[in-house]
């Protein structure tokens, strides 16, 4: 059981738009704390997608977009691509487990 | 650009200790401005993070491994390092080193490749 809370999976079709939500609680991302955004690529490292709720690092389409309210966050996708399929990952940190946290996980599947 | 890379043994025997070296390329480990992290990922799983390293051996470890861990850095080789004892079958997954800001909530942003670690007899 994570301690942020994302959708298994998500899905959608070439040139849609996707979210994925991440939700947390009063001791994470409702205490303040800033949400990252990882994409891992089959076989592949986790890599910084979106940083500091809403921000992204060189190279990455701003196609991705990050935003944070209240105790969740939101990575969002537009324009899929076949390209965009991967597992996507919130973090943040928690105050209570005085530990970095992830989400479990999102498998984004485009059709 | 910064480049991270796990090195060890792939296999352990429950009971014994695992040990990963993360050598860093393209930066100093001493640069002052990030911490060091080890995360790993069981097979088909979500990341877990284990915990991490200042150049200055500050450290703080994941409360559900602290038992357990040990990490450690030699700045001198540009290196850091992850103990952990006692290993189950539990601890098979892929270990990751990763490079991450000072501040408490900072993203972790260079990665290494990943190496997995299988414990069995």
């Amino acid at each position: 059981q994570s301690v942020l809370t994302q959708p298994p999976s998500v899905s959608g079709a070439p040139g849609q738009r996707v979210t994925i939500s991440c939700t947390g609680s009063s001791s994470n991302i409702g205490a303040g704390y800033d949400v990252h955004w990882y994409q891992q690529l089959p076989g592949t490292a986790p890599k910084l997608l979106i940083y500091d709720n809403s921000n992204r690092p060189s190279g990455v389409p701003d196609r991705f977009s990050g935003s944070k309210s209240g105790t969740s966050a939101s990575l969002a996708i537009t324009g899929l691509q076949a390209e965009d399929e991967a597992d996507y990952y919130c973090q943040s940190y928690d105050s209570s487990l005085t530990a970095s946290v992830f989400g479990g996980g999102t498998k984004l599947t485009v059709l | 650009q910064v480049q991270l890379q796990e090195s060890g043994p792939g296999l352990v025997k429950p009971s014994q200790t695992l040990s990963l070296t993360c050598t860093v390329s393209g930066g100093s480990i001493n640069s002052g401005s990030h911490y060091w992290s080890w995360i790993r990922q069981p097979a088909g799983k979500g990341l877990e993070w284990i915990g991490r390293i200042y150049s200055s051996g500050s450290t703080n470890y994941n409360p559900s491994l602290k038992s357990r861990v040990t990490i450690s850095v030699d700045t001198s080789k540009n290196q850091f390092s992850l103990r952990l004892n006692s290993v189950t079958a539990a601890d098979t997954a892929v270990y990751y080193c990763a490079r991450v800001g000072r501040r408490i909530a900072a993203p972790l942003d260079y990665w290494g490749q990943g190496t997995l670690v299988t414990v069995s007899s």
